[in-house]
């Protein structure tokens, strides 16, 4: 079984300042790590993923997560946001030996104030 | 490369009706899986086909049920209706292998029942 905390349900900032949103993991197997962006009345759109190999992993639009396997964390962190950046963020496991099974947390969300 | 598509975005039942949910997966994407979110339970996962056959299915009752076509189209049913199943309904389409364990997510299908 795996399941997946994260930590701040609410996390509200103000623009331009640095973010941190935690997640935490826990699996008794190998796994993959995913973000997905969640925006009002949309589906999810993956923001990145931790597959193997680097455990820093980014993103095109500024952020970035590293995959920490003894503290068993995978946190997403954008060192400025933008307005733009409010939305809900969802962190998500899955077995690397059954991906098309996800396992998601309650999600966060980011409110970029001015 | 068009996306995951689903059909319709909204749906209105009533209580005791059944509905049938569609879900075109990206093309030469195999793996189909259904999530229910709603604002007091989150992302959950109701079950993944593959190759028109259920792989893995999630704790929901017998209620709903799917099923995958040989083009990797996949239609989720909900029978007798009840006002709990109220919620947004997500289709993810990935490879299926477990070497890539990426899913891209549909828009979805807000479903209310009345």
């Amino acid at each position: 079984a795996q399941s997946v905390t994260q930590l701040d349900s609410q996390v509200p900032v103000f623009e331009e300042a640095p973010v941190e949103l935690r997640c935490n993991y826990s699996s008794s197997v190998s796994v993959y790590l995913f973000w997905y962006v969640q925006y009002p009345n949309q589906g999810l759109q993956l923001l990145l993923k931790y597959l193997s190999g680097s455990t820093l992993v980014e993103s095109i639009n500024g952020f970035e997560a590293e995959f920490n396997k003894s503290q068993t964390s995978f946190h997403l962190r954008k060192p400025s946001v933008h307005i733009s950046d409010t939305a809900e963020y969802f962190c998500a496991v899955s077995q690397r030996t059954n991906a098309g099974k996800s396992t998601f947390g309650d999600g966060t969300t980011l409110t970029v104030k001015p | 490369k068009a996306g995951v598509t689903q059909t319709p975005r909204y749906l209105i039942k009533t209580r005791g009706q059944q509905v049938t949910l569609s879900c075109s997966p990206i093309s030469g994407h195999r793996s189909v899986s259904w999530y229910q979110q709603t604002p007091g339970q989150g992302l959950q996962f109701l079950f993944e086909y593959f190759s028109e056959t259920q792989r893995n299915k999630g704790n929901f009752p017998g209620r709903f049920s799917g099923r995958q076509f040989s083009n990797s189209r996949s239609e989720m049913n909900v029978s007798t209706l009840e006002l709990g199943d109220s919620a947004l309904y997500l289709c993810a389409s990935s490879l299926g292998t477990s070497e890539l364990g990426e899913q891209f997510f549909g828009p979805g299908t807000r479903l209310t029942v009345l």
